[in-house]
């Protein structure tokens, strides 16, 4: 089963306006970290925001924040004041048994970003 | 400094050679990653290594053979590959506790001839 699902086709913004990138994902166990990264044509994964199970507050990094709604097992990103540069792929993932590092990394499928001028 | 640096950016090899990517980060992180990505593909994992010990290996065919000499350096030996091993191989790094965000190299692109 997967454990990260992203199934917004590719998705297209206007300049300056938001957007909101889907992110769905199935885990038991009660502890687990879910990350977005953003990856233009260069290659270059980024990190771009990050969200605890345990968090209280839905994180939020610049124009980057994280609509993290635990009940129903959803973390969208949200990118406010779009920007040509956002234009890329973008990949939500989660990383379970939260206490060590050979805890895997999973992703979901991703999806591409094209912002309009 | 949040950099992992990979090298080379490109490799184009034959299917007889052998050769080296290189990976090397200095925020003292503990855990190193290889992963596999073919083009519109998400990142595969292919070996994790927690302080310089392979801790996963996801199966990962032996013309693959990852090394950590340092808790800096991270490399994979590539010999005898396949056409279908071509794909961008990336690089990444995280603590070992915490956040647990990695972070990636810009990648090699190789192409297996």
């Amino acid at each position: 089963a997967q454990k990260i699902t992203q199934t917004q086709p590719g998705m297209f913004v206007q300049e300056k306006e938001a957007v909101t990138l889907d992110c769905t994902y199935d885990t038991s166990d009660p502890s687990y970290g879910l990350f977005w990264y953003k990856q233009p044509s260069s290659g270059e994964m980024i990190f771009l925001i990050y969200q605890g199970s345990y968090d209280q507050q839905n994180a939020t990094e610049g124009r980057y924040s994280l609509n993290f709604q635990k009940a129903r097992k959803s973390a969208n990103l949200v990118i406010s004041a779009s920007q040509l540069g956002d234009s890329a792929m973008y990949f939500c993932a989660m990383r379970e048994d939260y206490t060590g590092a050979n805890s895997k990394l999973t992703f979901g499928k991703g999806i591409t970003l094209s912002v309009r001028p | 400094d949040t950099e992992v640096t990979q090298t080379p950016k490109h490799l184009v090899m034959g299917m007889t050679n052998k050769k080296s990517l290189k990976c090397e980060q200095h925020m003292g992180h503990r855990a190193m990653y290889w992963y596999k990505q073919k083009a519109k593909k998400p990142p595969e994992l292919m070996f994790v290594y927690s302080y310089e010990k392979l801790s996963i290996n996801e199966s990962v065919p032996s013309r693959f053979s990852p090394e950590c000499p340092n808790s800096s350096l991270l490399n994979l030996h590539l010999h005898a590959l396949q056409p279908e091993d071509s794909a961008l191989y990336l690089c990444a790094s995280s603590q070992d506790r915490v956040r647990l965000e990695a972070f990636f190299g810009q990648g090699t692109r190789l192409t297996v001839v």
